[in-house]
């Protein structure tokens, strides 16, 4: 996939268990996030969104966290499942009522072991 | 539930060559974008576009690259004459809004430039 040789922080956890993805993000003003999941030769794929006039927001089995005072985020996958298996990106907009671009991490690998 | 679509999925070519990736951006999106995303690296930001025109480039969209939307559904990333370290894949996005609007992303082409 992509992402083969990318020294990414891997997580390990367990079918059932809950995982908790980390990002750290470095512009005070961003006022957009968004967690994606890549699978091997796929594209990124949307899973939530959180604004930064909000810091906790939940959907299906996921919830993000968002910290503003220390400039860091998380993905919360409840009764993570062998299809959460995956590289996942935290992406932040750095230009609040500008432009749309969106910066990258550089991904967290899960693994979900049987 | 719409998609964006990308083609072709892999395209191999040879240095100097013009090489044009295509997309089809979700229906009633406005914003569309590409991102690329070399072997082991982040997803990065090429281009924003927006009524026919650009409205954000990164530095790594010189003079080589171009975009166009030369329909109401195509929209095109253009390499004039592609270098080695163009291999990567180029992801195509859409979204409905600007600022604070999820971007939607396709499912990219591999380039390999030889």
């Amino acid at each position: 996939g992509e992402n083969v040789g990318l020294h990414l922080p891997t997580l390990s956890v367990q079918e059932g268990d809950n995982s908790i993805i980390n990002c750290a993000y470095s512009n005070s003003a961003s006022d957009y996030f968004i967690w994606y999941k890549q699978e091997s030769g796929k594209g990124p794929q949307f899973i939530i969104d959180i604004r930064s006039n909000m810091d906790k927001r939940q959907g299906q089995r996921v919830t993000v966290l968002l910290n503003k005072t220390v400039k860091h985020l998380s993905l919360q996958i409840a009764a993570t499942q062998p299809g959460d298996s995956a590289v996942y990106f935290c992406a932040e907009n750095r230009e609040p009522g500008g432009g749309n671009k969106l910066t990258f991490g550089t991904g967290t690998q899960l693994k979900v072991e049987l | 539930e719409p998609e964006v679509t990308q083609t072709p999925s892999h395209q191999v070519t040879q240095m100097g060559q013009e090489v044009i990736l295509r997309c089809v951006p979700i229906s009633n999106h406005l914003y569309f974008y590409w991102y690329r995303q070399i072997l082991g690296q982040k997803v990065e930001f090429l281009v924003s576009f927006y009524n026919n025109e650009i409205s954000e480039k990164s530095e790594i969209f010189d003079d080589q690259f171009s975009v166009e939307r030369p329909d109401g559904s195509n929209f095109t990333l253009k390499i004039r004459s592609t270098k080695l370290e163009d291999s990567a894949m180029y992801f195509c996005a859409s979204g409905r809004g600007i600022n604070q609007e999820t971007q939607y992303f396709g499912p990219g082409t591999r380039l390999l430039v030889l």
